[in-house]
């Protein structure tokens, strides 16, 4: 998986309740992202980061907050949970040398339930 | 709107045979179009990479193909394994994008002894 870690790898919470996922690498890639994974659809992206503290939303952002306060930490914050939100999260990096056009290496991913 | 359509959904095959899989792309400007292998349970992992002036280009026994002016793409799966058993998406980057990738819903592939 690349040097790419995912934190928590299951996670069960309820509705309403904060949930901040974590991804870790250690390859100093500069391009960061945070796909979601849903039966019937393709991942999509929820937001991504372009370096310490530049982030920009995806095509699924409501609903979500991230942080980037180092090259290798994205935090995917869910400020208070939904069961629409329930489904599987993937981290990805990229070198970011073709203003993010290039390979993207993706994580183990995480599986969050919201009951 | 950009999007990029697989078929089949899922298809079984018997180990040792050889299997297609297609996409079909609607996306402008096209910068590249990447398949992509996920195992159940793991993140996808990139097979190939084609930019538009590439026709086709091999990994192994993965084989794809890129037709950019009818918009299609084929992965060729050779002598297939038991280890092929997994969805196979297809993945194509718009240009100026900023890293935002167009996915297939995926083929989910099983291959049986």
């Amino acid at each position: 998986d690349a040097g790419i870690t995912q934190s928590p790898r299951h996670k069960v919470t309820e509705t309403g309740t904060p949930v901040t996922l974590r991804c870790h690498q250690t390859e100093n890639h500069r391009y960061m992202y945070w796909y979601r994974q849903d039966p019937g659809h393709g991942l999509r992206l929820i937001h991504y980061s372009y370096g310490v503290k530049d982030t920009d939303k995806g095509e699924v952002s409501d609903g979500y907050s991230v942080s980037r306060s180092k090259t290798e930490d994205f935090l995917l914050t869910l400020e208070s949970a939904t069961s629409s939100q329930t489904s599987v999260y993937f981290c990805a990096i990229s070198w970011g040398t073709s203003g993010g056009q290039d390979e993207q290496y993706f994580g183990p991913g995480t599986r969050l339930t919201v009951t | 709107k950009n999007q990029v359509e697989q078929s089949p959904q899922s298809l079984i095959i018997l180990e040792g045979k050889n299997c297609t899989l297609q996409c079909n792309y609607t996306v402008s400007p096209f910068s590249n179009l990447r398949w992509y292998k996920q195992d159940t349970g793991r993140g996808p992992v990139s097979l190939t990479i084609m930019t538009f002036s590439e026709n086709t280009k091999s990994n192994g026994r993965y084989t794809a193909t890129l037709d950019a002016d009818t918009k299609q793409s084929s992965l060729h799966i050779t002598a297939s394994q038991l280890s092929d058993s997994a969805s196979y998406i297809c993945v194509v980057s718009v240009i100026g994008s900023q890293g935002n990738l167009i996915f297939g819903k995926g083929t989910k592939l099983s291959v049986k002894p």
